[in-house]
């Protein structure tokens, strides 16, 4: 069966960076993409960016390109997203959710359990 | 590409249908249109792809439909367990986005 599984809560203060990891399992990870969303509380889903095993560099929304870094270690199937500069504004749930194809243009067959990055002082 | 739902909430009794709208600001190439569901404290749940494509496991309950700015996802015959908040998403045009939602409750 396909898996995404996502590290654990995280807390941080402002300024710093989080690393959230997505483990994958149950496919071949080539054929398909990884994409990042996250909700903030109380509102809707944001598109963060995504990677696949076939493009040199991952694609990120325009409201994260500065501060985001999404990478792809081939030898333990995790993808992982970086956030950099962290305000309280970037207090949310992150998921990764699988994309059906490898480009950028898919919905989300499957996701991860969700991340919650906490930003307070 | 902005995507609009409505009603931002519908409350309705077991057995109704329900109809939730997701317009877009400009036209969608309905193959890259979906529809997820999200249960509280949990991952959204992909429903509908290419506007109108059951995703595997999902009841005949559900159905999509639209086709330009406009569409539409169906439930019919709800339940209890339809509770939940309702998103479409673009995939034709980057960002990809999503509509803002609507919260379906079960009387």
């Amino acid at each position: 069966q396909v898996h995404l599984v996502q590290s654990g809560a995280d807390v941080k203060k402002p300024g710093a960076s989080v690393k959230i990891s997505c483990n994958v399992s149950g496919y071949n990870f080539s054929q398909y993409s990884i994409h990042w969303v996250r909700q903030a509380p109380g509102h809707g889903l944001d598109w963060v960016g995504w990677i696949s095993d076939g493009i040199v560099f991952p694609q990120y929304s325009l409201s994260f390109r500065d501060r985001l870094t999404i990478t792809w270690d081939t030898p333990t199937s995790t993808a992982y997203m970086e956030l950099s500069s962290l305000t309280s504004e970037d207090t949310a749930i992150y998921y990764c959710a699988r994309g059906v194809n490898d480009t950028v243009s898919t919905h989300f067959d499957y996701w991860g359990q969700g991340t919650l990055v906490s930003v307070s002082s | 590409l902005v995507l609009t739902q409505s009603p931002g909430t519908l409350s309705l009794s077991p057995g109704e249908g329900a109809t939730l709208s997701c317009r877009a600001s400009q036209t969608v190439n309905s193959v890259y249109l979906a529809w997820y569901q999200q249960k509280t404290g949990q991952a959204p749940r992909l429903l509908i792809y290419g506007a109108s494509t059951r995703a595997t496991g999902i009841p005949d309950r559900f159905s999509g439909s639209g086709s330009g700015t406009d569409f539409t996802l169906s439930i019919s015959r709800l339940e209890p367990e339809d509770s939940a908040m309702y998103y479409c998403q673009q995939y034709g045009t980057t960002p990809l986005t999503f509509g803002g939602g609507t919260k379906v409750g079960i009387k």
